[in-house]
């Protein structure tokens, strides 16, 4: 089956770093996503892999190791406005776009 | 640019009654999306269209349909709402279908009773 695992909520404080992470086992793979959402808003874009590596944009940044099905979002020098949930979303072999259940970002002063 | 827009904002419904959420985006996307989002749950697509005069279902597409009569509009209809449908609705469009971001409407907060 099709399954994106990600941890339901992390606590972190203001000016760190955090790491969240997303596992995944897919009938085929075509890309990552993962998107930001906060509370009563809809979801926004932040990054997309496709390739294995790294992917840096500004304070975040995005990992893939398709090999291994896993994938992270680095969020660095935290503010209170990066509490958030933040969805890990894939494509499958069929272009099926497939979501998680987004992990709840706490940033504490 | 407005984007991507939905109405109603939100919505109170009686169990039996038919509703139409109506989505209308003006970047000139070829797909669209509808999905729903319910606490503790991903997102779930509901029906999806690769350009203009196709739909196609998602995971979760029972109890609803959709029609793309035009590229910028994609409604969405509950023919016979059912309390299991009270969700948060979001609608979404891409360029394409493939590896395109999609950019999402603010969303429909529907309540059936």
């Amino acid at each position: 089956g099709q399954n994106i695992d990600q941890p339901t909520e992390m606590t972190a404080t203001e000016g760190a770093i955090v790491q969240i992470n997303c596992t995944y086992q897919t009938s085929g793979f075509n890309g990552l996503f993962w998107y930001q959402q906060h509370a009563g808003e809809a979801p926004t874009f932040l990054s997309y892999n496709v390739l294995d590596g790294l992917e840096e944009k500004g304070r975040f940044s995005s990992f893939l190791s398709r090999s291994k099905g896993y994938s992270y979002l680095l969020l660095k020098e935290l503010q209170i406005k990066d509490s958030a949930s933040y969805i890990c979303s894939l494509f499958d072999s069929n272009y099926q776009l497939i979501w998680g259940a987004g992990t709840k970002l706490i940033i504490k002063p | 640019t407005a984007g991507i827009t939905q109405a109603p904002t939100s919505q109170i419904l009686a169990a039996g009654r038919s509703m139409t959420l109506r989505c209308t985006q003006d970047m000139r996307h070829n797909a669209m999306y509808w999905y729903r989002q319910d606490l503790g749950l991903g997102l779930r697509l509901i029906h999806y269209s690769n350009t203009a005069g196709t739909t196609g279902k998602g995971e979760v597409p029972d109890g609803y349909s959709v029609s793309r009569a035009n590229t910028d509009d994609f409604p969405l209809t509950l023919a016979s709402a059912v309390p299991s449908q009270t969700s948060v609705y979001f609608c979404a469009s891409s360029a394409g279908l493939g590896g395109d971001e999609q950019f999402f409407g603010p969303g429909t907060r529907l309540t059936v009773l």
